[in-house]
């Protein structure tokens, strides 16, 4: 029982590079989202996914592509990275929204 | 409008110690819930406890308790008897059940357990 993995651990983009930072479960999760850790910021809801073929947008989505095929993937897309996403990305997992979500290791990116 | 508040940037406790961390929240859907997470130094997030919008009592997970106020819309960690541990970024946060389960998160307050 991995819980929730997160590929890569770090990554350096150039500005205009895409991307996709792998997010997987194996806890048979419904809901699934993406975070973003920015200093001073705290965490902000990217996308979310209730469920397989089911997602929406969170707080800051721009930017941003997800999909969700199977329960168990939730991967995130950057179709033209910015130097404004550089960030830590935080993707987490929960049997229903109102359980506690489980995290990710989180990944590093870094936009230049 | 902030949906959380934390306005506690840096605490710092006496090992053994009890310490209450603050959170206030916004929102005027009536079903909500409200989470702590601690973030260590190691960058992971670990769920606390939980508290319900309807729950009558307050939530209690081993050292940590909720001192849920729902009228001053306060949801407060309190952690006893500190251990060196316990230091790490401790986050509140939200989830409105009216707005298709959206987190929102507070900007966190780093707590250092002093020997």
């Amino acid at each position: 029982n991995a819980g929730v993995t997160q590929t890569p651990k770090f990554q350096v983009l150039k500005t205009g590079q895409s991307m996709t930072l792998q997010c997987a479960q194996d806890m048979n999760h419904e809901y699934m989202s993406w975070y973003r850790q920015d200093p001073g910021m705290g965490l902000r809801l990217i996308h979310y996914s209730v469920g397989a073929g089911i997602t929406d947008q969170g707080e800051v989505p721009n930017g941003y592509n997800v999909s969700r095929s199977t329960t168990e993937d939730f991967p995130l897309r950057l179709l033209s990275a910015a130097p404004s996403q550089t960030s830590v990305y935080f993707c987490a997992s929960s049997m229903a929204p109102y359980n506690e979500q489980f995290f990710g290791p989180g990944t590093r990116l870094t936009v230049l | 409008a902030q949906k959380i508040t934390q306005t506690q940037p840096g605490m710092f406790v006496q090992e053994k110690e009890a310490v209450t961390l603050d959170c206030t929240y916004d929102t005027s859907d009536p079903s909500y819930g409200l989470f702590w997470y601690k973030q260590p130094s190691s960058g992971e997030m670990i769920f606390l406890i939980y508290q319900g919008s309807y729950d009558q009592q307050n939530a209690t997970e081993g050292r940590y308790s909720l001192n849920f106020q729902k009228a001053r819309k306060s949801a407060n960690l309190v952690i006893s008897a500190s251990q060196l541990g316990d230091s790490a970024m401790y986050f509140c946060a939200m989830r409105e059940d009216g707005t298709g389960n959206q987190f929102y998160f507070g900007t966190g307050t780093s707590l250092t357990v002093i020997p």
